[in-house]
């Protein structure tokens, strides 16, 4: 079955300062994977999505992930972070044939001004 | 286009009851996911429902059941729950079952059993 980690629980970035969100993947295909964003008391938002074709994925809000098999790993990133960011992130991969998503337990970001 | 919505928004249960929770999902969408969210387990699949079937289903006891009806709309029942059932419950929607479409989640449900 396939299982996402997150090793990080909690990262603390300043404003303006760049950010690399890890996620590392167990699955035999090539798997669908998804990062969302959910704020405190919200539901999630998908922020992009990976399938196949270019491993650089640009997604909203400036993020962008990369999807490097050799490494299995689906890392975000964003340049430039501002404090509207900090939020809860989630990596999460989707099952061929499935509408079942695994997540990750989760990144937890905190912006500081 | 309106999105996922959820009610109630807040429950508030004691133990041994049963419970309701409603999802409409965005307007078109098809197929209605439920996933459980806990600090200590974070999101947990529950079950997926297709075309008023279920497709899928987590690693959760039979008190979790759930439904869909023809217009899609879909609701999950808890019965005799457990103080360990307290979460946000969460549900998505997708335009059909692929796992290439996107899955739109709604604000949630908190659930809290006393």
């Amino acid at each position: 079955a396939q299982s996402v980690t997150q090793p990080d629980i909690h990262i603390t970035v300043s404003e303006g300062a760049s950010l690399e969100l890890r996620c590392n993947y167990s699955y035999g295909a090539t798997p669908y994977l998804f990062w969302y964003v959910q704020s405190p008391g919200q539901g999630l938002q998908l922020l992009l999505k990976y399938f196949s074709g270019d491993t650089l994925v640009q997604g909203i809000k400036g993020f962008e992930a990369e999807f490097k098999r050799s490494q299995s790993s689906f890392n975000l990133r964003k340049p430039s972070v501002h404090w509207s960011d900090a939020a809860e992130y989630f990596c999460a991969v989707g099952e061929g044939g499935n509408n079942d998503m695994r997540f990750g337990a989760g990144t937890r970001l905190t912006v500081k001004p | 286009k309106a999105g996922v919505t959820q009610t109630p928004r807040y429950l508030i249960k004691t133990r041994g009851q049963q419970v309701t929770l409603s999802c409409s999902p965005i307007s078109g969408h098809r197929s209605v996911s439920w996933y459980q969210q806990t600090p200590g387990q974070g999101l947990q699949f529950l079950f997926e429902y297709f075309s008023e079937t279920q497709r899928n289903k987590g690693n959760f006891p039979g008190r979790f059941s759930g439904r869909q009806f023809s217009n899609s709309r879909s609701e999950m029942n808890v019965s005799t729950l457990e103080l360990g059932d307290s979460a946000l419950y969460l549900c998505a929607s997708s335009l059909n079952k692929r796992e290439s479409d996107t899955q739109y989640f709604g604000p949630g449900t908190r659930l809290t059993v006393l």
